[in-house]
């Protein structure tokens, strides 16, 4: 069963353009995760967020958390061919488990031509 | 000064052999976990140890069978190779608490089998 619905799948852009990237889920999370991974490389943490309706600002990227806990943007801002990579959000279902089980969504390649 | 290695990065085998992958952790984390990232990018964990406790065992073939010697350590022995357990397998690693769910990556290793 897939927890988290990620969209969209692909995403091709140019440099400078703005995107939206949504993870969505009909679960409630205790804490949600954005990692970015490059080709041959393991995931890289970008962000953590836990209280519903929080915003974090990492540069140009902007993560916010659903009021519900259900939900999950990443908005980035003038986007640069750096950024390209796959994008993956994780949710934490119970916050401080003893498990740490996190459910991931399929990810988000995202391509940032010159 | 690397914080979660794995070796190999890459291995190519034949069906029906038995190999093992290690990963090693300088952060000072209690908790370990083997993930399996399948040739769509979607990531699932497998199993999870704390201070050397299998916590985490998903529905994972009896043919794999972690071990953890000390809370540094983790490794993945995979009896009978077959083709379907070609993939990148990922070890990570957090710290129990609050913040377990926020994991760190090593940088994968390439599993083929032929």
């Amino acid at each position: 069963t897939q927890l988290l619905e990620q969209s969209p799948q692909f995403l091709s852009i140019q440099e400078g353009e703005n995107l939206t990237v949504y993870c969505n889920s009909s679960s409630v999370f205790s804490s949600l995760q954005w990692y970015r991974q490059e080709p041959g490389e393991g995931p890289v943490l970008l962000v953590t967020v836990v209280t519903g309706g929080e915003v974090k600002k990492l540069k140009r990227l902007t993560f916010q958390f659903g009021d519900a806990r259900k939900d999950s943007s990443l908005h980035i801002t003038a986007a640069q061919p750096g950024d390209t990579g796959l994008y993956l959000c994780a949710g934490a279902r119970r916050r401080g488990s003893t498990l740490g089980r996190l459910y991931f969504g399929r990810g988000t390649q995202l391509t940032v031509w010159p | 000064d690397t914080a979660v290695s794995q070796t190999p990065k890459y291995l190519v085998t034949q069906m029906g052999n038995d190999k093992s992958i290690k990963c090693e952790q300088n952060l000072g984390h209690d908790t370990m976990y083997w993930y399996k990232q399948d040739s769509k990018k979607f990531l699932k964990i497998m199993f999870s140890y704390n201070n050397k406790e299998l916590i985490i065992n998903e529905t994972v073939p009896n043919r794999f069978s972690p071990k953890s010697p000390d809370k540094a350590h983790l490794n993945l022995h995979i009896n009978s190779l077959e083709l379907g357990d070609s993939a990148v397998y990922f070890c990570a690693s957090s710290l129990s608490g609050p913040t377990r769910e926020t994991q760190y990556f090593g940088p994968g290793t390439r599993l083929l089998v032929l």
